[in-house]
């Protein structure tokens, strides 16, 4: 079965520690997406790469980190720079936006809770 | 870039009742317009699309026109049950940067 896995699905960490999210998608997507979701708040990009070893920030960078070494693997890393980093974080992908195929693709979410 | 405006929640209808939530964007040349549907602790699915005006996108008895005189793509299903209660985006996308989401719109359907 084609799709995007997140792992893991809850994650605990103490303030301070960094974290690493894990998003691999076996659709052969060009193009992946971080986001992070908060009560009320909606979807806020984070970060997204179109192709491997090139990424961009989104709206909310600040305190993240992100790699694209491989196509299918796309590594979010929250640091301790991130002031509020409880909420629940969503990976996607997609075709890149030549084939007119725009659609995103999402993975289950990891809940990420600091303490 | 790319903006969209969605109708407030939650919404509360009982089952078998109709269903509409407001969806408005603005957007350069001609986006394409997305629905999707995030039901608790999940991800978000894809629920419909439309790609040019005047197209309808549909599944699961939801509809959506892409009104491009009005900037819409309102949401409907003529009769809810339980099971469609889940928050409910809507998204423009110009193909070249992200899709841009709206907060969102939560649908309680009660028995």
């Amino acid at each position: 079965d084609g799709g995007i896995t997140q792992s893991p699905k809850y994650l605990f960490r103490k303030e301070g520690q960094n974290v690493t999210l894990s998003c691999e998608q076996n659709l052969n997507h060009d193009a992946m997406y971080w986001y992070r979701q908060d009560p009320g708040q909606g979807l806020r990009l984070i970060y997204y790469s179109q192709i491997v070893n090139d990424f961009q920030k989104g709206d909310i960078a600040e305190g993240y980190s992100v790699s694209r070494e491989k196509k299918e693997s796309f590594p979010l890393t929250v640091t301790s720079a991130q002031k509020n980093p409880t909420a629940f974080y969503l990976c996607a992908s997609s075709m890149p936006p030549w084939t007119g195929f725009y659609e995103q693709y999402f993975g289950p979410g990891t809940r990420l809770t600091v303490t | 870039g790319d903006s969209v405006t969605q109708m407030e929640g939650p919404v509360t209808l009982s089952e078998e009742a109709f269903l509409t939530i407001n969806c408005t964007y603005t957007a350069t040349g001609y986006p394409s317009l997305f629905w999707y549907v995030q039901y608790p602790g999940e991800g978000l699915q894809l629920l419909l699309k439309a790609t040019k005006a005047d197209d309808k996108g549909s599944n699961k008895g939801f509809e959506a026109t892409y009104r491009k005189e009005t900037t819409s793509f309102h949401l409907e299903k003529g009769s809810v049950q339980v099971s469609d209660s889940a928050v409910y985006f809507c998204a423009p996308s110009s193909g070249n940067t992200p899709l841009v989401f709206g907060k969102g719109t939560r649908l309680s359907v009660i028995a």
